[in-house]
């Protein structure tokens, strides 16, 4: 099975920084991973599919990159609204597999 | 409007079978590229995929999982059914079922239930 290896696993950071997620798949899976926001007590919402594409309604805030094994998660301008845990997915087979987690506290 | 909501048992016991209801709105499992997956979360865990069925009854398990795991579908009813056999406290988590969709190779859950928790213990 492919894994994911998502860092940092927790960062603290302000409102108005700017947060850098990293998301490892143990082999290459071309750009095919999607990126999750999940708020304390909900379920997941998809933010980023296709490594850079952003899903509807969602700010321009996010942005995605990568391809390969190595990939990212940026939030150029933190706001209240996104502390959550964020969590990385792969699916470049029928074995779906999701990253860690990467929760993004208030500093 | 795409909806999702999971019903069952808030508690089994040990040894037991999970059945797990899936009932949503807003979209059809006949059409074709549409799929409804399970994913489940310990508590303060992460997220783990568990199994999904396709629009024409293809169905795909997690290895670890797979000799555990059952998934059908009532396109009629709307639903979509998972059991899990032989439930253990590690399988404590709070389960989800999700609408899916293939964007080229990239299978994703673009809408979600809100969640069902489910307790293992005697």
């Amino acid at each position: 099975d492919i894994q994911m290896t998502q860092s940092p696993s927790s960062v603290s950071a302000s409102v108005g920084d700017r947060v850098t997620i990293t998301c490892r798949a143990s082999q290459g899976i071309s750009s095919w991973l999607a990126w999750y926001q999940q708020k304390p007590g909900k379920a997941p919402k998809l933010l980023i599919y296709a490594a850079s594409s952003l899903q509807s309604g969602v700010p321009s805030r996010f942005s995605g990159s990568g391809s390969g094994t190595d990939f990212t998660l940026t939030i150029s301008s933190l706001q209240p609204e996104d502390f959550a845990t964020y969590y990385c997915q792969q699916a470049n087979s029928f074995r779906l597999t999701f990253g860690g987690g990467t929760k993004v506290e208030i500093k | 409007q795409i909806t999702l909501k999971e019903s069952g048992p808030t508690l089994v016991k040990p040894t037991q079978t999970l059945t797990l209801t899936c009932t949503f709105s807003g979209f059809s499992l006949s059409t074709s590229g549409v799929g409804v997956g399970w994913i489940r979360q310990p508590p303060g865990k992460a997220l783990e995929w568990l199994a999904l069925i396709y629009w024409n009854d293809d169905k795909r398990y997690s290895p670890s999982l797979k000799s555990r795991l059952t998934i059908t579908k009532d396109t009629s009813k709307n639903q979509v059914v998972l059991t899990m056999t032989n439930m253990d406290p590690v399988d404590t988590a709070t389960y989800y079922c999700a609408h899916a969709v293939r964007y080229q190779l990239l299978l994703l859950f673009d809408y979600w239930g809100q969640g069902t928790l489910v307790t293992v213990s005697s």
